[in-house]
């Protein structure tokens, strides 16, 4: 158990819906990121966010947003659904996301929530 | 732009053999390399993590090693047990940045 829990944990949706990911980090995070992970690839990362800011985006279009709270849980938000989109989407919180300098920095995951777009 | 290998995709071996997983990375320039273990839909499990001044890390019948200038790294598990059976994957931590760039995964089956 790493403290990290994501809802729901499955979901099905069709192409064109909206649909929004709920994660909440382990107790004294501040710092969440988030991951796609296709079947049979490894986990790409979408973005993080540190005390409530964006910290860092890889290569996902703006249709993939997301929002960080006071209490530094998370939420994922994807708008106009793709087939593509289908994938299992993993939730990762750490201490000191700002401070690159900190090597001990590990990443919690969450067991993640498998979307599928029908 | 890092990129993350992990060769082989699939591993198929008989339970008491040793197991080796080969991870490597095109920019040597991290902060640290983790290895995770993934079960069949589930999350990830963090095995070990291995700063970059480090050459290895060891945790019961595990151990990783790192070779940062040539960007590779190896994850030895010792005389296998079928509950070893997973997906492993390799995790990069740039110097550069916060996000974990991961390679693709080796499947593990320990045959009884």
């Amino acid at each position: 158990e790493t403290g990290v829990t994501q809802s729901p944990t499955h979901l099905i949706k069709t192409r064109g819906q909206q649909v929004t990911l709920r994660c909440s980090s382990q107790s004294g995070h501040n710092t969440v990121s988030w991951y796609q992970q296709a079947l049979g690839q490894g986990p790409q990362f979408i973005f993080q966010y540190y005390r409530e800011e964006e910290n860092g985006r890889g290569n996902f279009p703006p249709r993939f947003s997301g929002l960080q709270f006071p209490n530094y849980s998370s939420e994922l938000n994807v708008n106009a659904l793709e087939l593509d989109d289908s994938a299992l989407y993993l939730c990762a919180s750490s201490p000191h996301g700002a401070e690159p300098r900190e090597a001990k920095n590990i990443q919690y995951f969450g067991a993640g929530t498998r979307l599928s777009v029908l | 732009k890092q990129e993350v290998t992990q060769i082989p995709a699939a591993l198929s071996v008989p339970e008491g053999e040793n197991l080796v997983l080969n991870c490597s990375f095109t920019d040597s320039a991290i902060y640290n390399l983790q290895w995770f273990r993934q079960d069949p839909g589930k999350g990830l499990t963090s095995l070990l993590l291995i700063q970059s001044s480090q050459r290895e890390q060891t945790s019961g019948r595990l151990n990783a090693s790192l070779d940062k200038s040539s960007g590779r790294s190896t994850l030895y598990i010792a005389a296998s047990q079928p509950g070893d059976s997973a997906t492993y994957l390799c995790a990069v931590r740039e110097a550069a940045g916060n996000k974990l760039t991961f390679g693709g995964g080796t499947r593990v089956l320990v045959k009884p």
